[in-house]
């Protein structure tokens, strides 16, 4: 009974392709997110969804794009992975200020 | 700019010893300063605070928010080896504004 989930765990691809990674929480929470985390433990915002609708758009390339189909789900799409966008990204929900983090998947472009 | 800084970077100490770590923040649409403890995987919850002056305990750990001085410390007391791992605090209100991590190893 995983609160905040991610698929895959791990993605590993070449430069170039496009990858999407899945987030699913059973928590009953409006709001979700997504955040980046580099190599130096930063953990950045890039969006925020409250009830399928976006709400936090952080300065993030177009390249990503974030589908909410429900409330309970939030995709990241990601076109034309370039090196730079090796990272965790965590996906989080939140019942007011208070954020609950996915497990994170660590996504390696070659 | 919106910024959260933790203080000390990195730390070590022995079990049994008591740490203190730091966190400073400027954040404009500010209500509350959170705390997670991070080892390999996702940030897990500790602490909220958006009240000056309470403390919140739990167990060994305890956290307090100063509002004037914009600030928090997060007291470990009678650490163990499995209180390494990296603390984040984090300010704001729905969109939180995260430090870069106090990485804390307790040798044993």
């Amino acid at each position: 009974d995983t609160a905040v989930s991610q698929t895959p765990k791990y993605l590993v691809t070449q430069m170039g392709n496009d990858k999407s990674i899945k987030c699913e929480q059973n928590l009953g929470h409006d709001t979700m997110y997504w955040y980046k985390q580099d190599s130096k433990k930063f953990l950045k915002i890039m969006f925020s969804y409250n009830n399928k609708e976006l709400i936090i758009n952080e300065t993030v390339p177009n390249r990503f794009s974030p589908k909410s189909p429900d409330k309970a789900h939030l995709n990241l799409h990601i076109n034309s992975l370039e090196l730079g966008d090796s990272a965790v990204y965590f996906c989080a929900s939140s019942w007011g200020d208070t954020q609950y983090f996915g497990p994170g998947t660590r996504l390696t472009v070659l | 700019e919106d910024k959260v800084v933790q203080s000390p970077l990195s730390l070590v100490v022995h079990e049994g010893d008591t740490v203190t770590l730091n966190c400073s923040y400027e954040v404009t649409n500010f209500r509350s300063l959170l705390w997670y403890k991070q080892e390999k995987k996702a940030p897990t919850f500790l602490f909220m605070l958006t009240s000056s002056g309470i403390e919140k305990k739990s167990g060994r750990l305890s956290s307090i928010l100063d509002k004037k001085e914009l600030f928090s410390i997060l007291n470990i007391t009678a650490t163990q080896t499995g209180d390494s791992a990296v603390y984040l605090c984090a300010g704001g209100a729905q969109k939180l504004v995260f430090g870069q991590g106090t990485r804390l190893t307790i040798n044993p």
